[in-house]
């Protein structure tokens, strides 16, 4: 079964740093890896999906890496703002299983 | 196109009752998921369906839960009878596509779910 593993669970910045936030699966076999975002008793919404044969997305101030190999991907949001302020999922589709498997979220708080 | 419509929004009932989700998905999508939210557990896959078709129900946790989708706006998600051990968010999504998961999930807001 594949497992998704967020590092770290929870990250405090100041507003306009350059922060990364990291996401590992055990199994490199994958459809594609996609990071949401979910805000305080909100539904998620999806900020990047990249395909198993991509090596990045970008997507205005954020951009996400995929390694398969290493079973990581990274999300790096640059100049960051209070409004970035959200706990940020990823989530990995296998190739085995055909469906989504969730990491347990990295909670970011922006401090203005 | 409004997104994906969850209702109720909030649910409160005591243990032993039955109690129901709906879920309206995006015009157009092919695949629907239900998901549970949980701090304990974090986001877990309950059941997915395609083409109106349950593909991978492996998440149920027990048989007091069933799903059904009678047509491609409309699906279901009835817990009965309830337990308190149920309480969660549920959310309900959508996505194009032929399987599960290869394409972008669009979630409702959610049922947040007590069960006294």
């Amino acid at each position: 079964k594949q497992e998704v593993t967020q590092i770290p669970a929870a990250l405090s910045v100041p507003e306009g740093e350059n922060l990364v936030l990291n996401c590992s699966f055990t199994d490199s076999a994958i459809y594609n890896l996609q990071w949401f975002r979910q805000d305080p008793g909100k539904g998620l919404t999806s900020l990047l999906l990249i395909q198993s044969s991509q090596r990045e997305q970008t997507s205005g101030r954020l951009n996400a890496s995929l390694d398969k190999s290493s079973g990581r991907s990274t999300l790096y949001i640059a100049a960051s703002q209070p409004g970035d302020s959200a706990t940020y999922l990823c989530a990995v589709v296998s190739y085995n299983f055909n469906k989504f498997y969730f990491g347990s979220g990295t909670k970011l708080n922006v401090k203005p | 196109d409004a997104g994906v419509i969850q209702s109720p929004r909030h649910e409160v009932t005591e243990m032993g009752q039955e109690v129901t989700l709906r879920c309206k998905p995006i015009s157009g999508h092919n695949s629907l998921f239900w998901y549970r939210q949980t701090m304990m557990r974090g986001l877990e896959l309950l059941i997915y369906f395609n083409n109106n078709v349950p593909i991978d129900d492996s998440g149920m946790p027990e048989d007091r839960f069933s799903a059904k989708m009678p047509n491609a706006s409309f699906s279901t998600l009835k817990i009965q009878p309830s337990e308190p051990r149920d309480s969660a968010v549920y959310f309900c999504a959508s996505s194009y596509g032929a399987s599960g998961g290869t394409d972008t999930q669009y979630f409702g807001p959610g049922t947040r779910l007590t069960v006294l």
